[in-house]
């Protein structure tokens, strides 16, 4: 399976500020998936990046909020914008092999608090 | 739209027994894949075991088995021999077998299980 790294594994950050996660894959995949995870909670699908297309965002989800970035088939971003305390939560990165039955694998996750 | 649902908040099972998550969901489709999860307190989400709707055989893996009832629309999954190290948070999932749109997993609000030494 994939090896997914996220940076960074935490931060905490000032109302207002935005802040880009970074996903790093150790193999080429076309599909890669960012989620969140707000506390207690389970995970939602903010978008899907796929290389080469913009992203395709969820019901509830704005690209002037959550911007994405997918350079190539390996690495993507995302930034959560003026960011608020209700942005206080976990954001996680995933990838699919296409080989595997389509099972999706996770990076470790992002968690973020806004002060 | 699909949707998951997971009945149990909470579990425990002592240690050594054996325990069974629960999981249904609700689709319109014929053909899917199903998943469950694990999520520790590191975070990380690990992927337990799947299953493909067209198999009637139930998948297993090690400790691990699943009771997938199409017809209901469940697919619970049990753990076998339960250790200290299944302590987490299990999600149940859901993902269209099309492409074009429908790659997301739709995901259960999930269980969390403690194991009693």
């Amino acid at each position: 399976s994939a090896v997914i790294s996220q940076k960074p594994s935490r931060d905490i950050c000032q109302r207002g500020t935005s802040l880009t996660i970074q996903c790093q894959v150790d193999s080429q995949v076309t599909m890669m998936f960012w989620y969140r995870q707000q506390p207690g909670q389970s995970l939602t699908l903010i978008a899907t990046a796929n290389q080469g297309s913009e992203a395709t965002y969820e019901s509830g989800f704005v690209i002037d909020k959550f911007p994405i970035s997918r350079p190539n088939l390996t690495f993507s971003t995302l930034t959560v914008s003026n960011m608020s305390p209700e942005d206080s939560s976990i954001y996680l990165c995933s990838v699919e092999d296409p080989r595997l039955a389509r099972e999706q694998y996770f990076g470790p996750g992002t968690r973020l608090t806004v002060t | 739209a699909q949707t998951v649902t997971q009945s149990q908040p909470e579990m425990s099972v002592q240690e050594a027994e054996t325990v069974t998550l629960s999981c249904t969901y609700d689709t319109s489709e014929s053909d899917y894949y199903l998943f469950w999860y694990k999520q520790p307190p590191s975070r990380q989400m690990i992927l337990v075991i799947r299953q493909e709707a067209y198999k009637q055989q139930n998948a297993t893996e090690n400790r691990f088995s699943v009771n997938f009832q199409k017809a209901a629309k469940s697919f619970s999954l049990k753990i076998s021999d339960s250790q200290l190290g299944d302590a987490a948070m299990y999600f149940c999932a859901y993902r269209s077998i099309s492409n074009f749109g429908n790659e997301k997993l739709t995901f259960g609000t999930g269980t969390r299980l403690t194991i009693i030494p």
